[in-house]
């Protein structure tokens, strides 16, 4: 059974950083592309990253609204994806959702975590 | 980047009453990675229809989707109340990947 368990959520300031992490399990998720959507409070959904497997030399592409802020990585050895979310926004105020791609389609979603960036 | 108009952004429809929600590419897209996702309020996405027109595991036959080009529809044949959700349409043909604004499913 694919599981993929997101952590790492809370409340911070504006500025500040935080980094979720997304366990799996129940696939091979070394030759697994993932990626993480996010869906601000009563809005709809956005795609965020996406990281690609050692077969595609892990390239990772991002949304325009955050790149160069936020950063997706893997880890193959403990079957776990990142993002690393620098110099938070208001806006970056979401339910982030870790998801498992087969072929650009999100086959699998986490249950989400909650980021709220407030002052 | 591809926009996708997502029609209409609500539905108000009785049970066993056909739905039809439409997905409009600003730019050619391969049906091969158009897809289809149900938000059931308070829950996570999931899919329901990928490459166009191919359901998901354990999706209903009541599901259905077609197009080809710039133009996608999502149909449901017989709406039933478990199918209150969102609807959303996800492109997967070029970068960055997109979604549809979402359509909202009610039932009177």
């Amino acid at each position: 059974e694919v599981q993929l368990v997101e952590t790492g959520g809370g409340l911070v300031r504006p500025g500040s950083s935080l980094k979720l992490s997304c366990a799996t399990s129940g696939f091979t998720f070394s030759n697994t592309w993932m990626n993480w959507v996010r869906q601000a409070p009563g809005k709809g959904l956005e795609w965020v990253a996406l990281i690609k497997d050692k077969y595609s030399n892990y390239e990772a592409n991002y949304a325009e609204s955050v790149k160069g802020r936020f950063t997706i990585s893997r880890d193959d050895s403990k079957s776990r994806v990142y993002l690393q979310m620098n110099t938070l926004r208001d806006q970056d105020t979401a339910t982030y959702y870790c998801t498992k791609i087969t072929t650009t389609v999100f086959d699998y979603w986490g249950q989400g975590v909650m980021v709220t960036v407030s002052s | 980047a591809i926009v996708l108009n997502q029609s209409p952004s609500s539905i108000v429809a009785s049970q066993g009453e056909k739905v039809t929600i439409t997905c409009r590419a600003s730019s050619s897209i391969s049906s091969n990675y158009l897809h289809w996702y149900q938000q059931k309020p308070g829950a996570f996405p999931k899919l329901v229809i990928y490459s166009t027109s191919y359901r998901a595991s354990g999706i209903p036959s009541r599901f259905s989707g077609s197009g080809s080009g710039t133009s996608y529809s999502f149909t449901i044949s017989r709406v039933e109340a478990e199918d209150v959700a969102t609807y959303y349409c996800q492109q997967g043909s070029s970068n960055p990947f997109t979604f549809g604004s979402g359509t909202k499913l009610e039932i009177k």
